[in-house]
C-alpha cells in the first residue's frame, strides 16, 4: 500500500497563476482533508470531505476550491495564486480517530 | 472555540535526557487528544492518542495522560535518543466532527 500520495512535491507559481494539487489514498478511507502548514502556526484545515460527493470548509478556505473526484482522490485548486498562499500543503485521510498524512507539497508563490 | 496550546520550541536535549513537552487545550464537549510527530521532509505520523479522561496513550517510550481537570496532555519520554529529533504536534478532535485542531508544533533536537 502506498498510503497517501501527493503530487507535485514542489511547485513555484507566479502571482495570479492557477494550479491543482493532487492527492490519492489507497486505504479505502471515507474522510479526506487538506491542510496548510505555516511556521509557528501548526496545521490549519482548508477543506475536508467526509465522504465521496461531499466537501466542507475548514478553518482557512478562502482562495481555494476542492473536488472529491471519487473515494480515492481529493484535489485542491488555487484559481489565482497569491504570495500569502506560499506554504506546505498536506493531504490526509482518516478512519475513526487516526489521520494518515501524505508527504506534502511545498508551494512558493512569487 | 476549540484550540491547542503547546510549549514553544525549539527544545534541545542531550541523549538520554528526560523530555516533557507541555500541551493544554480548550474545547467544547469531550475531545480526543493526540500527539503527532513529523520527521524532516515527511508528513505527520500519529504517535499516541487518548480518547477519554485519565486515559494514558503510549508508544515508542513516549507517554501522555489525558487530564481533564487541568485540560492538559503533556508528552513525556524518560530517555530520548538522537532519532527522536523531530517536530511534535499536539492535537484535539471533537468526536463526530472532522475538524482536527493542531498546536503550533515543538521542534526537538537531541544531541549525542
Amino acid at each position: 500500500n502506498a498510503g497517501v500520495t501527493q503530487t507535485p512535491k514542489f511547485q513555484v507559481l507566479k502571482t495570479g497563476q492557477s494550479m491543482t494539487l493532487q492527492c490519492a489514498q489507497d486505504m479505502n478511507h471515507n474522510s479526506m482533508y487538506w491542510y496548510r502548514q505555516d511556521p509557528g502556526m501548526g496545521l490549519r484545515l482548508i477543506y475536508y470531505s467526509a465522504s465521496e460527493g461531499t466537501t466542507d470548509k475548514g478553518e482557512v478556505p478562502n482562495g481555494y476550491n476542492v473536488s472529491r473526484l471519487n473515494k480515492r482522490e481529493f484535489s485542491l485548486r488555487l484559481e489565482s495564486a497569491a504570495p500569502s498562499q506560499t506554504s506546505v500543503y498536506f493531504c490526509a485521510s482518516s478512519v475513526v480517530y487516526e489521520q494518515y498524512f501524505g508527504p506534502g507539497t511545498r508551494l512558493t508563490v512569487t | 472555540g476549540n484550540s491547542v496550546t503547546q510549549m514553544e520550541g525549539p527544545v534541545t536535549l542531550s541523549e538520554e535526557a528526560f523530555l516533557t513537552i507541555n500541551c493544554t487545550y480548550t474545547a467544547t464537549g469531550y475531545p480526543s487528544l493526540f500527539w503527532y510527530v513529523q520527521y524532516p521532509g515527511e508528513g505527520l505520523q500519529l504517535l499516541l492518542k487518548a480518547t477519554k479522561a485519565d486515559d494514558k496513550g503510549s508508544n515508542k517510550g513516549f507517554e501522555a495522560t489525558y487530564r481533564k481537570e487541568t485540560t492538559s496532555f503533556h508528552l513525556e519520554k524518560g530517555s530520548v535518543q538522537v532519532s527522536d529529533s523531530a517536530v511534535y504536534f499536539c492535537a484535539l478532535q471533537i468526536p463526530n466532527n472532522n475538524d482536527m485542531r493542531f498546536g503550533a508544533g515543538t521542534r526537538l533536537t537531541v544531541k549525542p
